[in-house]
């Protein structure tokens, strides 16, 4: 099981479109759609943002949308505000019950 | 609103036990409709899923800490427990406790605010 790989860091101007990818194997990402993001700001714990590839929780903007293709996965956020600014993980389920994250994303609003 | 809230030892010396316990409020532990999990996250790196637990007692481990790792339930304290054998300075991490849906939920909705543990002599 090695981590999901992300890019380090993406950047954007407020009120662009940021889109962050989620690489992984047919063993995890490719293999379910059961792909998880999270998004985490500075010394608190993450909070869920997408699940199940696309869907959003209650409550959670809809400037977060999610797609998978193959074994990439992407979180898409619209409309970059300051807020977004934070660490943003994937995670997907890897089968016989197990999960793993993505290596993270720092994103920041330029 | 469910609550998670992780508490144990902040210090722990290499090769000893790490030992910590998730306490849920807000909710019961035993509903049947829920995994426990924990995930611990070594400072300035990405997290890592450590295992899970059914109310039943059921567990699932991460392959690359299974041998090391035991999680476990007690419902009537609406609580659950990590315990990670022989730690190293590689084991200093923030240790979060999480919940996900049970059947089909395959995400954490609900985490705890982390704690941290670090080992050291």
């Amino acid at each position: 099981q090695s981590a999901l790989t992300q890019p380090a860091s993406v950047s954007g101007s407020p009120g662009q479109s940021i889109t962050i990818s989620c690489t992984g194997t047919s063993s995890d990402v490719g293999g379910y759609n059961y792909v998880s993001w999270y998004q985490q700001h500075p010394g608190k714990a993450p909070k869920l943002m997408i699940y199940d590839v696309s869907k959003r929780p209650s409550g959670v903007s809809n400037r977060f949308s999610g797609s998978k293709s193959g074994n990439t996965a992407s979180l898409t956020i619209s409309g970059l505000q300051a807020e977004d600014e934070a660490d943003y993980y994937c995670c997907s389920y890897a089968g016989s019950s197990t999960y793993v994250f993505g290596t993270g994303t720092k994103v920041t609003v330029l | 609103q469910v609550q998670l809230q992780e508490s144990g030892p902040g210090l722990v010396k290499p090769s000893q036990t790490l030992s910590l316990t998730c306490t849920v409020s807000g909710g019961s532990i035993s509903s049947g409709s829920y995994y426990w999990s924990w995930i611990r996250q070594p400072a300035g790196k990405g997290l890592e899923w450590i295992g899970r637990i059914y109310t039943s007692g059921s567990t699932n481990y991460n392959p690359s800490l299974k041998s090391r790792v035991t999680i476990s339930v007690d419902t009537s304290k609406n609580q659950f427990s990590l315990k990670l054998s022989s730690v190293t300075a590689a084991d200093t991490a923030v240790y979060y406790c999480a919940r996900s849906r049970r059947p089909g939920g395959y995400y954490f909705d609900y985490w705890g605010q982390g704690t941290l543990v670090t080992v050291s002599s």
